[in-house]
């Protein structure tokens, strides 16, 4: 069973555009939700990440937002750039244990 | 400041060999995880190590199994490989008692033939 489902599975961008992507999870006991940026034959990078007691972080331009209630978070690229194509993962955890991941969105910014 | 490393890059085995893939936490950290992405797939749990011991297991077999040592660095081994192992395998690794942010290596490729 996937524990973090993430959407859409590939997008596309016009540079300059936003990039959103969603995620969504059923466990309530998560209390960390990272995202990953990872480039072809490299590992994950962690992007940026919060906690569910914020409802929004920005660093740069890449904004989570989180809505507890609905459990779901999404990440949002501003001013999208042909060198942020690559594959992004959602994540969570608990407690500080392992990551669950997400099956990943390859977004692809075009000049 | 060194970030989080592996060895090999690259591996090619065949079916029923066993392989050793090696780690190297980031300068200050002292826990390590394991995971496996399969091609197109998110990174997937198999383990986690601390104080030299597992202290997590995800769903995997123990043809898979661990081990960390004094200095924090840690190997994952697999026995009687598969043609389903191929994949890229993933160290983490982080501080316990802080946030715990799990900080990635660059992953070693396994080809199992």
């Amino acid at each position: 069973q996937q524990q973090v489902k993430q959407s859409p599975q590939s997008l596309i961008v016009q540079k300059g555009g936003i990039s959103i992507i969603n995620c969504a999870y059923e466990n309530t006991a998560f209390d960390y939700f990272p995202w990953y940026q990872q480039f072809p034959g490299k590992g994950p990078a962690l992007l940026i990440a919060i906690r569910p007691d914020v409802s929004e972080k920005k660093e740069g331009r890449f904004t989570i937002s989180f809505n507890k209630s609905a459990k779901q978070f999404s990440l949002h690229i501003m001013d999208s750039q042909p060198g942020d194509s690559a594959t992004y993962f959602c994540a969570a955890s608990m407690r500080a244990n392992n990551l669950f991941f997400g099956t990943g969105t390859r977004l692809t910014v075009i000049p | 400041d060194a970030g989080v490393t592996q060895s090999p890059t690259h591996l090619i085995k065949t079916r029923g060999q066993q392989v050793t893939l090696r780690c190297s936490p980031k300068s200050g950290h002292d826990t390590v995880s394991w995971y496996q992405q399969a091609l197109g797939q998110g990174p997937q749990f198999i383990f986690q190590y601390y104080e030299e011991e597992e202290r997590q297991r995800g769903n995997f077999p123990d043809r898979f199994s661990g081990h960390q040592f004094p200095n924090y660095s840690s190997e994952l081994n697999v026995n009687a490989l598969l043609l389903g192992d191929s994949a890229l395998y993933l160290c983490a690794s982080s501080l316990s008692g802080t946030e715990e942010t799990q900080y990635f290596g660059p992953g070693t490729r396994l080809l199992v033939l």
